[in-house]
Formats: C-alpha cells, structure tokens, sequence
C-alpha cells in the first residue's frame, strides 16, 4: 500500500476484555515501532521491530501489553485484561531501514482504544 | 533523561501571516536530531522538517524553517505565509544521534483564521 494503515479505527472495551491492535507498514519497510498517545499527550514509545525482533520493549507500560511481528511485516499489539488507563491512541509507523534517527519513520492513523 | 518542553498549548495565525511555534529540550547528549512533526485532525502524524544538532546552518523546507540555538536548547518551527491546511498539533521531537526512539513535546494546536 501507499501508507501504513492500521485496523480498527476505533476500539472500544470493556474493561477487563482483551483487545488486539494490527499495523500494516510500508511495504518493505525493515523497521516498526509503536506508540501511545494519551489525549492532548504526544506520542510516548512503545517498542520496536527490525523486522521479526523485537529489539527494544522498554516502553510497553506493564506485562499485559504484547506485541509481534512474525513474519517481518504485519504487527499486532495485544492488550490483555484492558484498564481505563489504557484508553489512548495507538500508533505505528515504519521506517525504510534501521530506524536511526536519519532514517525518517511514516504513522498509520492510529487506534483509538476506549475502555468503559 | 531528555525531555522535551512545549509551552504553547494553542497558537492562532491569519492566513498568510508568519506564526513561531516554539520547543525547548534538553539533553546532556553532543549529537542529536530534532524534529517537527504536524498531526492533522486525522491523525497521520507527518514530518515537517529534521535538524542535525551538528548543522550550523538552519533546515528549511519550502514555507516551514528552524530557528535551532543550540546553547539555548531551543528549536522553534517558523510558518510563513500561513494557509488553512496547516490546521493541525505540531510536535516537536528528539532523539539522540542513531537512536530510533523518538522523545516528544506534548504538542501545539495551530488555528488558522480565514
């Protein structure tokens, strides 16, 4: 595709449901990272993908937060056991190669989780 | 640990006129980048313009320009001839040179009045 997408557009959750999050990147983009945004909050990191290992998942907030990236393209986010708190917006974004710093990182248009 | 401070919630421009939108950081790092990212209410977040810390000269990308002051750990977007599609939140982000991890302002909402 032209884009990264990201499925669904909006989620809502009962608390204490599970939920999953996917992100398709660019086509032959070797990196992948995901974010939370909390509303009027930027973008916080999540983890990272060089394409199927996941580098970096420093960010992921607590153990009920999953992420993959099997095959090195497609990557989904689990939330287990949703909490108010996790309500956000998900981003992802790719980039071409390493994902160093000149190396420029594209966003789907997020997931906008809410958990009642 | 780095952060990144921007301390306009909201900033209003007639259309055509220039609008500062400013960013502190700060880092004790000698080789960072900067950016300015624009999130229309869409929410695609967009790359606006990137300056290499080591770069004296100031990055420009057509109406979009930096002014970087690296002993003042500022880095302000400058908009000039401002138009109705700049409507959006403008972040402005680091990282350190040759980390992927982006480190966020926490956004400017930018209102263009017709």
């Amino acid at each position: 595709g032209a884009g990264v997408s990201q499925s669904p557009r909006y989620k809502v959750a009962k608390r204490g449901q599970d939920v999953a999050l996917r992100c398709d990147p660019i086509s032959g983009h070797v990196s992948l990272f995901w974010y939370q945004q909390a509303l009027g909050q930027g973008p916080e990191f999540l983890t990272y993908f060089q394409n199927e290992a996941q580098l970096d998942k420093s960010g992921l907030p607590s153990d009920r937060f999953f992420a993959e990236r099997p095959e090195g393209s497609v990557s989904t986010l689990k939330i287990q056991r949703t909490q108010q708190e996790d309500s956000a917006v998900y981003l992802c974004a790719s980039s071409l190669v390493s994902g160093a710093s000149t190396d420029t990182q594209y966003f789907g248009p997020g997931t906008r989780l809410t958990v009642l | 640990a780095q952060t990144v401070t921007q301390s306009q919630p909201e900033m209003s421009v007639q259309e055509a006129e220039t609008v500062t939108l400013s960013c502190t950081y700060d880092t004790s790092e000698s080789d960072y980048y900067l950016f300015w990212y624009k999130q229309p209410p869409s929410r695609q977040m967009i790359l606006v313009i990137r300056q290499e810390a080591y770069k004296q000269q100031n990055a420009t990308e057509n109406r979009f320009s930096v002014n970087f002051q690296k002993a003042a750990k500022s880095f302000s977007l400058k908009i000039s001839d401002s138009q109705l599609g700049d409507a959006a939140m403008y972040f402005c982000a680091y990282s350190a040179d040759s980390n992927y991890q982006l480190i966020w302002g926490a956004g400017t909402k930018l209102i263009i009045k017709p």
